[in-house]
């Protein structure tokens, strides 16, 4: 079993939607949790972190951490089809320093 | 410009023969790493390093080797690439691997093939 799992899709949406990407972990030691978007043929961006549980908000987009449920969540309003692009999770402990583990990503498309 | 890069971007090679990917940035930063990314799989760590002459192996090291003499550059060697090493690698550095890991800056991608 993977330590972190994500739905690759690919999930396909018209413009203007409500968009959730979730994953799910196992290691319940992860304290740090970050959302990447990778463009075509680019190198993963840095989106969303939040450190331990709850809610973080930046314009459209929202990060969710619950902790109990080893469930993490990334919700995108008024999607846009320049939010075309892989999602990925990753996810580290506190004291592993720079070793991230990542989702395997989910791909998302917004249709005009 | 702030930036990550990576040599070459594209190769394509054949087993056996020895191989450097080159890893610069521009940044200051201390902390430095190595993916591959393979479809279905996502991305893996291979190699990180928190500073000059402190490196510690990833998830998939094996077949892989790396050496950090200065802060910018991270190279990544391949001794004797095989078929399996095919993939999209990306280096990535971060201002704080201790505290501030999360942020990493990835480079473009160097995709490889080896025959």
């Amino acid at each position: 079993q993977k330590e972190v799992e994500q739905d690759p899709g690919p999930l396909s949406v018209p413009e203007g939607a409500i968009v959730s990407l979730n994953c799910t972990y196992s290691n319940s030691a992860f304290q740090y949790f970050m959302w990447y978007r990778q463009y075509s043929r680019k190198g993963p961006e840095l989106l969303m972190y939040t450190y331990s549980s709850g809610n973080k908000e930046d314009g459209r987009f929202t990060a969710q951490v619950d902790k109990s449920s080893k469930y993490i969540s990334l919700f995108i309003r008024d999607s846009q089809p320049s939010d075309s692009a892989t999602y990925l999770c990753a996810m580290r402990t506190r004291n592993q320093g720079g070793k991230l583990i990542f989702g395997q990503g989910t791909e998302l498309s917004v249709k005009p | 410009e702030a930036q990550v890069t990576q040599n070459p971007r594209y190769l394509i090679t054949v087993t056996g023969k020895k191989l450097t990917v080159t890893c610069s940035q521009n940044m200051n930063h201390e902390y430095m790493s190595w993916y591959r990314q393979d479809p279905g799989l996502g991305l893996r760590q291979i190699y990180y390093s928190m500073n000059v002459e402190v490196t510690d192996k990833g998830d998939v090291p094996e077949g892989y080797k790396v050496s950090r003499k200065e802060k910018r550059n991270f190279p990544l060697i391949l001794e004797s690439p095989s078929p399996n090493q095919t993939s999209l690698y990306f280096c990535a550095s971060s201002p704080n691997g201790g505290t501030g890991g999360y942020e990493q800056y990835f480079g473009p991608g160097t995709r490889l093939t080896v025959t």
